[in-house]
């Protein structure tokens, strides 16, 4: 069955770095790509970056962009998330998710992580 | 960006009760549209993708529709385990995003 098994997270603070993992299972990992999703109380659910199936292609959202990057080990199974000048609105539950592609090729969520918690305070 | 909302942003209904919740896109999206279930402390759950196609596993009791800018998600006959937040999300192009949820709670 698909595993999706985030860590990294933690307290830090603000102007500082992190970078969490997400191990995967259960799939052949180098055939799909991989996004990062966080969730905060005030914001809700907001995309934050993905990365295709053999790293070639990454995107970001604009409010981390330069800041964030996005990157994969297909020889690990994993994808990572480097958070570099984090601040306190970065502050967030952070979920790897798995993505599928319909009958049109676009991709959409079938398998999301358990999430890791990012609190970025002094 | 592609803006989603939701309605109702909340509603109280009863375990039996047939339930609709309404998604719009700020700007026509075909038919990606993907629609997940969120509980307390734990992942969104997905549900729908392609605005009507059920995720393996997910119960028939869930059916989504619409197209363009405007869908549903309904379920057909509330049980305690459906009492959560739902969320729709368009996947059309990046950036992604996300409506800001339906909270169901027990009448």
């Amino acid at each position: 069955q698909v595993q999706l098994v985030e860590s990294g997270g933690g307290v830090v603070q603000p102007g500082r770095s992190l970078r969490l993992s997400c191990a995967a299972s259960g799939f052949t990992f180098s055939t799909y790509g991989m996004h990062w999703v966080r969730q905060t109380p005030g914001k809700g659910l907001e995309w934050v970056a993905v990365i295709s199936f053999d790293g070639s292609n990454r995107y970001s959202a604009d409010s981390v962009k330069g800041r964030f990057t996005i990157s994969r080990d297909n020889s690990k199974n994993t994808v990572y998330l480097q958070m570099n000048s984090l601040r306190a609105e970065d502050t967030a539950v952070y979920y790897c998710a798995k993505e599928e592609y319909d009958s049109s090729a676009y991709r959409y969520f079938d398998y999301w992580g358990q999430g890791t918690l990012v609190t970025v305070s002094s | 960006d592609i803006q989603m909302t939701q309605s109702p942003s909340s509603l109280s209904a009863s375990v039996g009760d047939r339930v609709t919740i309404t998604c719009r896109a700020s700007q026509g999206i075909t038919n990606f549209l993907a629609w997940f279930q969120q509980k307390p402390g734990k992942a969104p759950k997905p549900l729908i993708y392609a605005a009507s196609s059920l995720q393996s596993g997910v119960p028939s009791k869930f059916s989504g529709s619409g197209s363009g800018t405007d869908f549903t998600l309904t379920i057909s006959s509330l049980q305690p385990e459906d009492f959560a937040t739902y969320y729709c999300q368009q996947y059309i192009n990046y950036p992604f995003t996300f409506g800001p949820g339906t909270k169901v709670d027990i009448k």
